[in-house]
């Protein structure tokens, strides 16, 4: 069964960072790997979708990289605001029974 | 506007008292599935469904019931509910048939069972 784990769970960083999340799943049969993101009370948003062939996709500020033998994923934040701070998700999709599996999450909070 | 709608976003109810949770898209996606979002727990999928008239069960399908009669509402059924379906609930589409496309959620339902 896909587990997915994210670290950390949370973090606290000043505006201007540039920042690194880590997402990783114990099988690499996968269709896909997603990043979102969840503003309290709110639902998801999706950030960036990696097919499987893919190492690595960008969206602005955003990057996500996915190496599937090793079964990681960072989504890399550059030069963070205080906009950016709310929950991600990274969600994995596997091969096997065509099953979603969402990992823990990482709350992130950007100081002024 | 494309968009996930679910209704309502917020409930209380008592226990044993049946309640359906609506969720409607409007993109012509062929995927659609519930999940459930619980503190510690993270999300969970309920039960999904690759086209009309095909649904299948995710990792926590007890107690749910799901329909798929059109392309674009995907119900979540609570026949008898009980204190521990007390959650937020998330309803989310997909193009894909196979889900291999980008996911889009509705604003949650937040369901509280007495």
């Amino acid at each position: 069964k896909q587990e997915v784990t994210q670290i950390p769970a949370a973090l606290s960083v000043p505006e201007g960072e540039n920042l690194v999340l880590n997402c990783s799943f114990t099988d690499s049969a996968i269709y896909n790997l997603q990043w979102f993101r969840q503003d309290p009370g709110k639902g998801l948003t999706s950030l960036l979708l990696i097919q499987s062939s893919q190492r690595e996709q960008t969206s602005g500020r955003l990057n996500a990289s996915l190496d599937k033998s090793s079964g990681r994923s960072t989504l890399y934040i550059a030069a963070s605001q205080p906009g950016d701070s709310a929950t991600y998700l990274c969600a994995v999709f596997s091969n096997a029974g065509n099953m979603l599996t969402f990992g823990g999450g990482t709350r992130l909070m950007v100081k002024p | 506007e494309a968009q996930v709608t679910q209704n309502p976003r917020y409930l209380i109810t008592v226990t044993g008292k049946k309640l359906t949770v609506t969720c409607s898209q409007n993109m012509n996606h062929e995927y659609m599935s519930w999940y459930r979002q619980d503190p510690g727990l993270g999300l969970r999928q309920i039960y999904y469904s690759m086209n009309v008239e095909v649904t299948d069960k995710g990792d926590v399908p007890e107690g749910y019931k799901v329909s798929r009669k059109e392309k674009r509402n995907f119900p979540l059924i609570l026949e008898s509910p009980s204190p521990n379906q007390t959650s937020l609930y998330f309803c989310a589409s997909s193009f894909s048939r196979l889900n291999t496309g980008e996911l889009f959620f509705g604003e949650g339902s937040r369901l509280t069972v007495l």
